[in-house]
């Protein structure tokens, strides 16, 4: 398995500010995947970072609202720009583990609220 | 990847089995079916995975049809602690980056 560490845990934060969460691997992994969680709803995939490239963006996210870094095999930041309300939700890192089947292993989570 | 069909909700009794459908209809023969659960405020977890056998491991059962159109995920004796939203993925299983389309999941509440 892989052990993920998320910060901040939960946040409150006013519109109009940013806010990056952190994600740490306690190995080297290529893909870390970041999702969203909006209030009662499932788990939506923002982006694939794969480090040493820029991230790739699923339809209806955006690099200038949430800008990524990679900067190595066991990091990643996911920014949240110029929030708003709707921007409140769950962020979520992932990583995938290869070499024979494929497995997934999820941060706990970063909680958002915007106000 | 193949889209699934999970019932909402369900309920189970404590100590009974739990037994959650999943409906994969459209599923490729190099795809494998994938069970995520997520326990309020968590993130996902991993529960376990197969391609056309039955598997079985320590947290759950995977039975998945002769034509791999359907399968069940089995909670051999459902405990409080299992409740929680539950997900069917089907996805290719190799090579990695094959990204991970949550559907609506089923919500299994375990009762006394």
């Amino acid at each position: 398995s892989a052990v993920i560490s998320q910060k901040p845990s939960r946040d409150i934060c006013q519109r109009g500010t940013s806010l990056t969460i952190q994600c740490q691997v306690d190995s080297q992994v290529t893909m870390m995947f970041w999702y969203r969680q909006q209030p009662g709803q499932s788990l939506t995939l923002i982006a694939t970072a794969n480090q040493g490239s820029e991230a790739t963006y699923e339809s209806g996210f955006v690099i200038d609202k949430f800008p990524i870094s990679r900067p190595n095999l066991t990091f990643s930041t996911l920014t949240v720009s110029n929030m708003s309300p709707e921007d409140s939700s769950i962020y979520l890192c992932s990583v995938e583990r290869t070499g024979g089947v494929t497995e997934a292993f999820f941060g706990q989570g970063t909680r958002l609220t915007v106000v | 990847d193949a889209k699934t069909t999970q019932p909402p909700s369900m309920d189970c009794a404590e100590g009974r089995a739990a037994n959650l459908p999943c409906n994969h209809s459209t599923i490729s023969g190099n795809e494998y079916v994938y069970w995520y659960r997520q326990i309020h405020s968590q993130g996902p977890q991993y529960i376990i995975h197969g391609l056309k056998n039955n598997e079985t491991n320590e947290m759950a059962s995977l039975i998945i049809t002769e034509d791999r159109k359907s399968s069940t995920l089995i909670l051999p004796h459902a405990t409080l602690r299992d409740t929680a939203v539950y997900y069917c993925i089907v996805r290719v299983a190799t090579g990695g980056g094959n990204k991970l389309t949550f559907g609506t999941g089923t919500q299994l509440k375990v009762e006394l």
